[in-house]
């Protein structure tokens, strides 16, 4: 089974309009860290947001926000008022920290395009 | 402080050859990750370091593929008789210790062309 679902290849969205990229997870483990990372056309790799198990509050990091709904085992990015620069892939993944490997999980990804 | 940081940047070889690529992570990270990205494609996961323990190697598609890391620093990738499926950017990654909130620092990757 996989670890990390995102189910949207693709996504456009309007300039200034918000915009919700999906991620559902699988694990048995009850210590787990949740991350969305966003990799524009230069490739680098940026850590946007990072979303505890225990944590009861959604993470929020400027106008990224967590939709953290854990017994729906799901972890939605929330970008509000889109931004050209916000055009990227994005990547959900997951840490277990209590496995031997302590693998992160990443998802395969979801393409967002902001249209002017 | 400096990031991670990978090298070389770019490497074009022949099908055929061996090629290294090299990490250096952020400076008290234990744990250091190897990835491949292929082009429009997800990250997949190859190798793991944690400190002085054994290395997760479930991730190499071949025996090809090797990694060594000395300690806590610097890994080197070893990819012997390229082939052009290898063809990818690597990407290398560093974090804390096990912990869920240490998130993953990632360097700039290295594009390899296999010809």
């Amino acid at each position: 089974a996989q670890k990390i679902t995102q189910t949207q290849p693709g996504m456009f969205v309007q300039e200034k309009e918000a915009v919700t990229l999906d991620c559902t997870y699988d694990t048995s483990d009850q210590s787990y860290g949740l991350f969305w990372y966003k990799q524009p056309s230069s490739g680098e790799m940026i850590f946007l947001i990072y979303q505890g198990s225990y944590d009861e509050q959604n993470a929020t990091e400027g106008r990224y926000s967590l939709n953290f709904q854990k017994a729906r085992k799901s972890a939605n990015l929330v970008i509000s008022a889109s931004q050209l620069g916000d055009s990227a892939m994005y990547f959900c993944a997951m840490r277990e920290p209590q496995t031997a490997s302590n693998q992160f999980y990443f998802g395969t990804g979801t393409s967002l395009t902001v249209i002017p | 402080g400096a990031g991670v940081s990978q090298s070389p940047s770019n490497k074009v070889t022949e099908k055929g050859k061996d090629v290294e690529l090299r990490c250096d992570p952020i400076s008290g990270h234990t744990a250091l990750y190897w990835y491949r990205q292929r082009l429009g494609q997800g990250l997949e996961f190859l190798i793991y370091f944690q400190g002085n323990s054994a290395p997760d190697k479930s991730g190499l598609p071949s025996d090809r593929f090797s990694a060594e890391r000395t300690g806590e620093s610097v890994s080197t990738l070893t990819i012997q008789r390229t082939q052009q499926e290898d063809s990818a950017v690597y990407l290398c990654a560093s974090s804390l210790v096990r912990a869920a909130y240490n998130e993953q620092f990632f360097g700039p990757g290295t594009r390899l062309t296999v010809l």
